[in-house]
């Protein structure tokens, strides 16, 4: 069984740049959350899909960030423009539901020079 | 809201010892689940044990257990015969059915000496 597919694994981009982060979620999954990690805030959801739709983004930092979910096997979180402090890992998971576990993929490592 | 707080920000034990990572939370559902995660350096997120707070029975896991006081609002994890594949760092989280975000402790970095 394939976990959770995170691209790419590292990312280094230039200030300004656009930044495209995608994640496969396990087959049968109807959850998809996206996480970000930095030493200073611990991991903190961004936003989390179910069923496609987007029910919570009010851990989205600001309108550079967005995310989009087109279909029950893929997702993405861009940044545009992207800044030195969006620098963090970021995860994606997914959950068969609610009371069962998330399930993370292996994150993306982000550095904006 | 549900916040979780970890005391230890790091923890060293022995090989083949037995070790307990300390985990309290807040919260005013009265649903809601517990988790432990491991992140070793390859910093993939690894699920160790979850609890659901309804539940009175500690759960177990192979060498993992956990010791869950819900008055108390504490949710321990014990690793027993403890390996050097264990060192990593160790997030206590919890949700509900009412914020299905998990809520991360700020982690517990065991160190497994031989």
């Amino acid at each position: 069984d394939a976990g959770v597919i995170q691209s790419p694994r590292h990312e280094v981009t230039e200030m300004g740049q656009e930044v495209t982060l995608r994640c496969k979620p396990i087959s049968g999954h109807d959850y998809l959350f996206w996480y970000r990690q930095t030493m200073m805030r611990g991991l903190e959801l961004l936003i989390y899909f179910n069923n496609n739709v987007p029910i919570d983004d009010s851990g989205m930092p600001e309108d550079r960030f967005s995310a989009k979910m087109p279909n029950a096997s893929f997702s993405t979180l861009k940044i545009q423009p992207s800044e030195p402090r969006d620098s963090a890992v970021y995860f994606c998971a997914s959950s068969p539901g609610i009371s069962p576990p998330q399930f993370f993929g292996p994150g993306t490592r982000l550095t904006v020079l | 809201a549900q916040t979780v707080t970890q005391s230890q920000p790091e923890m060293s034990v022995q090989e083949a010892e037995t070790v307990t990572l300390s985990c309290t939370y807040d919260t005013s559902e009265s649903d809601y689940y517990l988790f432990w995660y491991k992140q070793p350096p390859s910093r993939q997120m690894i699920l160790v044990i979850r609890q659901e707070a309804y539940k009175q029975q500690n759960a177990t896991e192979n060498r993992f257990s956990v010791n869950f006081q819900k008055a108390a609002k504490s949710f321990s994890l014990k690793i027993s015969d403890s390996q050097l594949g264990d060192a990593a760092m160790y997030f206590c989280a919890s949700n509900s059915n009412s914020g299905y975000a998990l809520n991360f402790g700020k982690g517990t970095s065991l160190l497994v000496t031989p």
